[in-house]
């Protein structure tokens, strides 16, 4: 079975401090994905990554940066987090080619 | 911008009853996914159509795709208390990988 852990459920931070999230898959996939889900809006991608190294914006990418220095690991770095950040951000991750991704639980960020 | 829209966005039903839940898209697909998310929890794939099929089955789902309409159906039949969660239509438009998610419908069985 495919596993995808993230490396907190629940998150308090203040504003104007500097968050990694960070995201393991242990199924050699290639493709790794950040999303954020908010009431209404349903998830909406903010990075993707195809490759070690490599990064993609997605459709809301500021105020974000992200990191791949290993395959199996996609960091997301909120450089300076603001309370319109606080959301609920689901990493996720594919084989390249295949359809579906498959999702870690998901980090509830609360920025105060 | 927002490729899916469910319909509807919450849904309650009884025990044994059928729920049904659409999606409608914007543009050409290469294929619609369906996913379910539990409350507070990751989302989990169910279903996968591809833009030339017009219905799958899995299990107590069924899925119907009217390309011509760009809409999406998703059936359980028979459903259970556990069958309680949120379910996300996704579609992806070619082989990038990436995928557009709805707003979701949000499924309560009552016992």
């Amino acid at each position: 079975d495919v596993k995808v852990t993230q490396s907190s459920r629940y998150l308090v931070k203040r504003t104007g401090e500097k968050v990694f999230l960070e995201c393991v898959q242990d199924m050699d996939h290639e493709n790794m994905f950040w999303y954020r889900q908010d009431p209404g809006l349903g998830l909406r991608l903010i990075y993707f990554s195809y490759d070690v190294k490599m990064k993609e914006k997605g459709d809301i990418p500021e105020g974000y940066s992200v990191s791949r220095e290993k395959k199996e690991r996609f960091s997301l770095i909120l450089e300076s987090a603001s309370t319109n950040q606080t959301s609920m951000y689901l990493c996720a991750s594919t084989l390249s080619g295949e359809e579906t991704q498959y999702f870690g639980p998901g980090t509830r960020l609360l920025v105060l | 911008s927002q490729q899916g829209e469910e319909d509807p966005q919450a849904l309650s039903i009884q025990e044994g009853e059928n729920a049904t839940m659409n999606c409608s898209y914007k543009t050409s697909i290469n294929n619609l996914q369906w996913y379910r998310q539990n409350s507070g929890r990751g989302l989990v794939h169910l279903i996968l159509i591809r833009s030339n099929e017009r219905e799958k089955h899995s299990g107590r789902l069924r899925v119907t795709l009217d390309t011509s309409k760009k809409s999406s159906s998703l059936l359980i039949t028979a459903s259970r208390a556990a069958d309680t969660a949120s379910y996300f239509c996704a579609t992806a438009r070619g082989y990038t990988d990436k995928l557009i998610f709805g707003t979701g419908t949000r499924l309560q069985v009552f016992p």
